[in-house]
């Protein structure tokens, strides 16, 4: 069963960069890995996608290592709106169900 | 814009009573979820559907079951309500991927349960 490890939470201020990391140590070979984001009283946004090496988008960076027993999402300048939860979602070891972590609570301060 | 509506926000309900909950998504997805959320552990999935029909247990099924008569409607029954079960359900729905098995998941609002 595979699982993913995060912090339980993190502080920042505004305009700096965050670095969430995630382990999953038992991701299978077709696994990707995904993060979402979640306000209160909101369900979880899709944020960004990878399967190896970096991904960037608008939001936000995804780095992969080689092995991909762990994945780092990357805020840059982050601002008192990206205030959220971050979860790292894995596929269950080649199974077809998604496990989502507890979730990292980032807090922005001003 | 895509949607994923759940048929309530709130619900009150008592002990012993036969609880539904409705999702619905207008994105053709074939694949629907239903997980709850609880403080300190997270989303954990309930029950998920690759089609009409279809139903697998995720990780947490014990005193729900689910239906899925149309490929839009992804329902979660609660037979007996039971305290233990108040909690937010949240609802996604996503595209069946052919090479990854799931794409972005797309979530409803929730809707806050409490059981008396």
């Amino acid at each position: 069963l595979a699982k993913t490890t995060q912090p339980i939470s993190m502080d920042s201020y505004e305009g700096q960069e965050v670095n969430i990391t995630c382990s999953h140590n038992n991701i299978a070979t077709n696994d990707y890995i995904t993060w979402y984001q979640q306000f209160p009283s909101q369900g979880p946004r899709f944020i960004i996608q990878g399967y190896k090496t970096k991904v960037t988008n608008e939001v936000a960076s995804l780095f992969i290592p080689a092995d991909r027993k762990s994945s780092t999402l990357s805020l840059p300048r982050v601002s008192l709106s990206d205030t959220a939860v971050y979860y790292c979602l894995v596929g269950d070891g080649g199974t077809d169900k998604l496990i989502f972590g507890t979730g990292t609570r980032l807090q922005v301060f001003p | 814009d895509v949607k994923v509506t759940q048929s309530s926000r709130y619900l009150v309900k008592r002990t012993g009573e036969k609880v539904f909950l409705e999702c619905v998504q207008d994105m053709d997805h074939e694949n629907m979820f239903w997980y709850r959320q609880d403080p300190g552990l997270g989303l954990r999935l309930i029950y998920f559907s690759y089609d009409v029909k279809m139903k697998e247990k995720g990780d947490i099924p014990e005193g729900y079951s689910v239906s899925r008569e149309k490929k839009e409607r992804f329902s979660l029954i609660l037979e007996s309500a039971s305290t233990n079960q108040t909690s937010m359900y949240l609802c996604a729905s996503s595209r069946r991927d052919r090479v990854r098995g799931f794409d972005e998941q797309f979530f409803g609002p929730g809707t806050r349960l409490t059981v008396l």
